[in-house]
């Protein structure tokens, strides 16, 4: 069985902070995809890294591949209250995606 | 971006009914999946789909059943509905994405809420 463990499962920080969220496993996967949800919807992906020691940036957020494709974090620069909501991590691995079990996050303005 | 619409929305039934849940998309992916999303537990995979009459068990797959006649449409049957179904399902499909050719995204229904009283 494929887990994901995603820490920290709750944050709560002031408008301009910096925070990272973490997502590891023992095992490797093909890619390691990160998804934003908010109450009543589905998640919406993020981004996708595939190789191994991949940065990649969507405007205030920074997203990394570890170098053995089993961990990854998400690095969000001068928090907004508009990055509130739920952050998940999914590995993906035989046409299957397996999910980290999120963090909740709350920008406090 | 792919539609993908599930009904209902919200459902209210009782211990020991059937239910019978849909996802359809408006375009010809290949892969479905569902999901249930718990506190605490992230999504876990119930079953998936990789064409039409071509399923498979995921994780929690126990008193779950589906089934794919067409393309379009993937559903999900809780054969005799109990507590512990009480949840929120999500329907996916997977499809390439336009600026990774070598991988693919998967984009999300708005899901249902299901409670089994």
């Amino acid at each position: 069985t494929q887990l994901l463990e995603q820490s920290p499962q709750f944050l709560s920080i002031q408008e301009g902070e910096n925070l990272t969220v973490y997502c590891n496993s023992s095992s490797v996967f093909s890619s390691l995809q990160w998804y934003r949800q908010e109450p009543g919807e589905g998640p919406v992906l993020l981004v996708t890294v595939v190789t191994g020691g991949e940065v990649k940036k969507l405007k205030r957020l920074t997203f990394q591949f570890g170098d053995a494709r089993k961990d990854s974090s998400l690095h969000i620069t001068a928090a907004q209250p508009g990055d509130t909501g739920l952050y998940l991590c999914a590995g993906e691995y035989g046409n299957k995606l397996v999910f980290g079990a999120g963090t909740i996050l709350r920008v406090k303005s | 971006d792919a539609g993908i619409t599930q009904s209902p929305r919200h459902k209210v039934t009782e211990t020991g009914t059937p239910v019978t849940l849909r996802c359809h998309q408006t375009e010809n992916h290949r892969y479905m999946y569902w999901y249930r999303q718990d506190p605490g537990h992230g999504l876990r995979l119930i079953h998936y789909s990789y064409g039409v009459k071509d399923t498979d068990k995921g994780e929690v797959s126990d008193g779950y059943s589906v089934s794919r006649s067409k393309t379009e449409d993937f559903l999900l049957t809780l054969e005799s509905a109990t507590s512990s179904q009480t949840s929120v399902y999500f329907c996916a499909i997977s499809h390439p994405l336009l600026d990774r050719g070598d991988s693919y995204g998967y984009t999300f229904g708005s899901g249902t809420r299901l409670t089994v009283v």
